[in-house]
């Protein structure tokens, strides 16, 4: 089956500081990658949407300039988290989407990744 | 807008079984999943359904209505192991991303 990296899967940085998440397909070429955040108790909340050599989409309240997103390659997507603070702390879930054929669930379903737990001090 | 809600909790018995309810209103639809996820830890496919009617896989059932915006996650002979997070996620057929929209999540505990 598709399988989804993301590393590290756990960080503790300074407030102040940047951190990069990468995110890689293992065995498939993605398209097109999600990003995720999604705080204790609650559900997933999709920050932006990265096709692969375009600038990413980004959902409203989420600052494009705080969280840089690069999916340079059909298998490899980053999320930079620019001066970190405090309230970014939270768990930051990447998925991907395979380039499929034809009109079945494989062609659209999102394979996630294992998350990468953030911690700013 | 986007709106998917679920009961925020609920508590069954090992060996029982439950339903756990999901209605939407979305811009699109261009199909509805399951995911289960437990704490700290990725969400894991359960369902999909694009069609009305029900979807069954061992355990797991999960039954859509579109016109009613509707859809339910329907887990049979419950065991510990099944105590996790829920969440329905609609896809949006807008644009040509069809990114996943998700629910609030249902966090079920199974009780011995």
């Amino acid at each position: 089956g598709a399988v989804v990296s993301q590393h590290p899967s756990r960080v503790i940085c300074k407030s102040g500081t940047s951190v990069k998440i990468e995110c890689r397909s293992l065995d498939f070429q993605a398209t097109t990658m999600f990003w995720y955040r999604q705080f204790p108790k609650q559900s997933l909340m999709l920050m932006a949407t990265s096709n692969e050599g375009s600038k990413a989409t980004y959902e409203q309240g989420v600052e494009k300039d705080k969280f840089l997103i690069n999916h340079a390659s059909l298998t490899l997507s980053t999320l930079t988290v620019t001066s970190a603070h405090p309230e970014d702390s939270s768990f930051y879930i990447c998925s991907a989407r395979s380039a499929g054929v034809g009109w079945s669930m494989s062609s659209y379903e999102q394979y996630f990744g294992p998350g990468t737990r953030l911690t700013v001090t | 807008g986007q709106n998917i809600d679920q009961p925020t909790e609920m508590t069954a018995t090992e060996g029982a079984i439950v339903q756990i309810n999901c209605t939407y209103q979305t811009s699109g639809f261009n199909g509805l999943f399951w995911y289960q996820q437990h704490a700290g830890e990725a969400p894991t496919f359960l369902s999909y359904n694009v069609l009305d009617g029900l979807e069954e896989k061992g355990r797991f059932s999960s039954f859509l209505s579109r016109s009613k915006g509707y859809s339910y996650l329907l887990l049979k002979e419950l065991q510990m192991k099944d105590s996790a997070s829920y969440l329905c996620a609609v896809r949006d057929a807008g644009g040509a991303t069809n990114k996943l929209i998700f629910g609030t999540g249902t966090l079920l505990a199974v009780q011995p």
